[in-house]
C-alpha cells in the first residue's frame, strides 16, 4: 500500500512570492492534516481537511490556506512568503474523521530567500 | 490547552545500551491518545505506537517498550539493546478524544537520539 506522498520534495521561493505544496493521502483516507516544522519552533499544526472541508486551523495567519479535492488530495498555499516560512511542511492522513492515528508523508522543504 | 514536554533534547548512547526517552504531558481532557513518532534524517515521521488514555497496560514490541503512567502523566519509551539505525529524533504527541476536538496532534519538542557504534 502506497503511503502519503508529497510534492515537490524541495521548493525554493523568493520573499513575497506564493508557494503551492501538494499532498496525496493513503488510499481510503479521507482526512488530511498539514504541519509546519520550522527550526526552533518544533512541529506545529496548520490545517485539517476532511471530506473536502476545512475542519480546523492552527495559529497561523490567513496567508496560509489550502483545499481538499474530491479525490481527497490536498494543496497548501502560502501567499506573500516571508523568510520565517522556511520550514519542512509535513502532510498526514487518517482513515476517517474519527480516527486519531495520523500517517505522515516525507515532507516538502520550503526555502524562502 | 494541551502540552507535551520532552525534557531530553539530546541523548547519546553506545550501541547495545538501553535508553529511555521521557515524555510528560498536560491535558484537561479525560480521554486522549498518546503517540510516539520517529523522524530519521530523511524527515518523514514514522508512526511507532498509539496508546489510549484508559489503557495503562505497558506494551512491548521487539526492542521497543512503552511505560504509560496516568498518575504522573508520563508516557516513556525504552529502546533495549540500541542499534545505530535507531539514531533519529523521537517525538511524543498527544491528541484529545473529546467531542469537537480538533484532531490535531500536539507534539513535544523531540529528543535527538544518537547511537554510536
Amino acid at each position: 500500500e502506497a503511503g502519503v506522498t508529497q510534492s515537490p520534495t524541495h521548493l525554493i521561493k523568493t520573499r513575497g512570492q506564493q508557494a503551492t505544496l501538494r499532498c496525496s493521502p493513503i488510499s481510503g483516507h479521507t482526512s488530511v492534516y498539514w504541519y509546519q516544522q520550522a527550526l526552533g519552533l518544533g512541529l506545529q499544526f496548520l490545517l485539517w481537511y476532511d471530506e473536502g472541508e476545512e475542519r480546523n486551523r492552527g495559529n497561523f495567519p490567513p496567508r496560509f490556506s489550502g483545499r481538499q479535492f474530491p479525490n481527497y488530495s490536498s494543496e497548501l498555499n502560502v501567499n506573500a512568503l516571508e523568510l520565517e516560512d522556511s520550514a519542512l511542511y509535513l502532510c498526514a492522513s487518517s482513515v476517517y474523521r474519527d480516527s486519531y492515528e495520523q500517517y505522515f508523508g516525507p515532507g516538502t522543504r520550503l526555502t524562502v530567500t | 490547552a494541551q502540552k507535551v514536554t520532552q525534557a531530553q533534547t539530546e541523548i547519546s548512547v553506545v550501541e547495545k545500551e538501553d535508553v529511555t526517552l521521557d515524555c510528560v504531558y498536560e491535558t484537561r481532557d479525560t480521554t486522549y491518545y498518546l503517540f510516539w513518532y520517529k523522524q530519521p534524517p530523511s524527515g518523514e515521521l514514522v508512526f511507532l505506537i498509539r496508546r489510549n488514555s484508559f489503557d495503562e497496560q505497558n506494551e512491548i514490541s521487539g526492542r521497543y517498550s512503552w511505560n504509560f503512567q496516568k498518575s504522573t502523566s508520563s508516557f516513556n519509551f525504552t529502546i533495549t539493546a540500541s542499534q545505530v539505525v535507531d539514531s533519529a529524533v523521537y517525538f511524543c504527541a498527544l491528541n484529545p478524544r473529546s467531542s469537537g476536538s480538533a484532531r490535531q496532534l500536539t507534539f513535544g519538542s523531540g529528543t535527538q537520539l544518537t547511537v554510536l557504534p
